[in-house]
């Protein structure tokens, strides 16, 4: 089985700080994705990235950025944490298309998400 | 890209047959639909994909009729672990590489005693 790993699950930081959310994934998978999902709106695609060192901005890049120095790990950076980036933010990856003869387009695999709170 | 329609929520009894259904009127050609499902404090997890007809697995079937602008979840027999949310996506093979696919809010299931 795929296992995503985001390293925390529960974080709290104060407004200003800079915060580092970090995902793991042990299944060799090129793309690697970021979305917070908030009551009311669902997911929302952040940023993602379809291969090491490139990246690609979601729906609501703005705040944030990212980094993808390996291929197993992608991070999300809050450059200054604010009161509306209090969230839960979920990893995912999956690989590109073709790669698997078995399946369409290849699914997601989640991790179990950090919730973020800033105060 | 395609937005889908779904329920925003739905009531069943344990031992029931519950199907779900999604609407996607602007479905393209080349586009899959899938179904996600959510319990609480956990990441989506994959269920179930179709292109077209019928796709059964050991968790769901998927119903999807000819002119493809809606498919219908259908899972057998729920227990009370089977209350979650519930999210249909539609997006072509490259959707996952290129973030074209759309999470809408999702149909939240609650499975009663």
């Amino acid at each position: 089985d795929v296992k995503v790993t985001q390293s925390s699950r529960y974080l709290v930081k104060r407004t200003g700080e800079k915060v580092f959310l970090e995902c793991v994934q042990d299944m060799d998978h090129e793309n690697m994705f970021w979305y917070r999902q908030d009551p009311g709106l669902g997911l929302r695609l952040i940023y993602f990235s379809y291969d090491v060192k490139m990246k690609e901005k979601g729906d609501i890049p703005e705040g944030y950025s990212v980094s993808r120095e390996k291929k197993e790990r992608f991070s999300l950076i809050l450059e200054s944490a604010s009161t509306n980036q209090t969230s839960m933010y979920l990893c995912a990856s999956s690989r590109p298309p073709g790669a698997t003869a078995s399946s369409y387009n290849s699914p997601l695999h989640f991790g179990n998400g950090t919730r973020l709170t800033v105060t | 890209l395609a937005k889908t329609t779904q329920p925003i929520s739905m009531d069943s009894y344990e031992g029931q047959e519950v199907n779900i259904t999604c609407s996607h009127n602007n479905i393209a050609t080349n586009d899959y639909i899938t179904w996600y499902q959510q319990f609480p404090s956990q990441g989506p997890r994959f269920i179930i994909q179709g292109y077209k007809t019928k796709v059964t697995n050991e968790v769901a079937s998927l119903f999807i009729p000819a002119d493809r602008k809606s498919s219908t979840l259908s899972l057998p027999r729920v227990s009370l672990s089977d209350t979650a949310v519930y999210y249909c996506l539609v997006g072509d093979e490259y959707g996952g590489s290129q973030g074209n696919l759309i999470f809408g809010k999702g149909t939240k299931l609650s499975v009663k005693p």
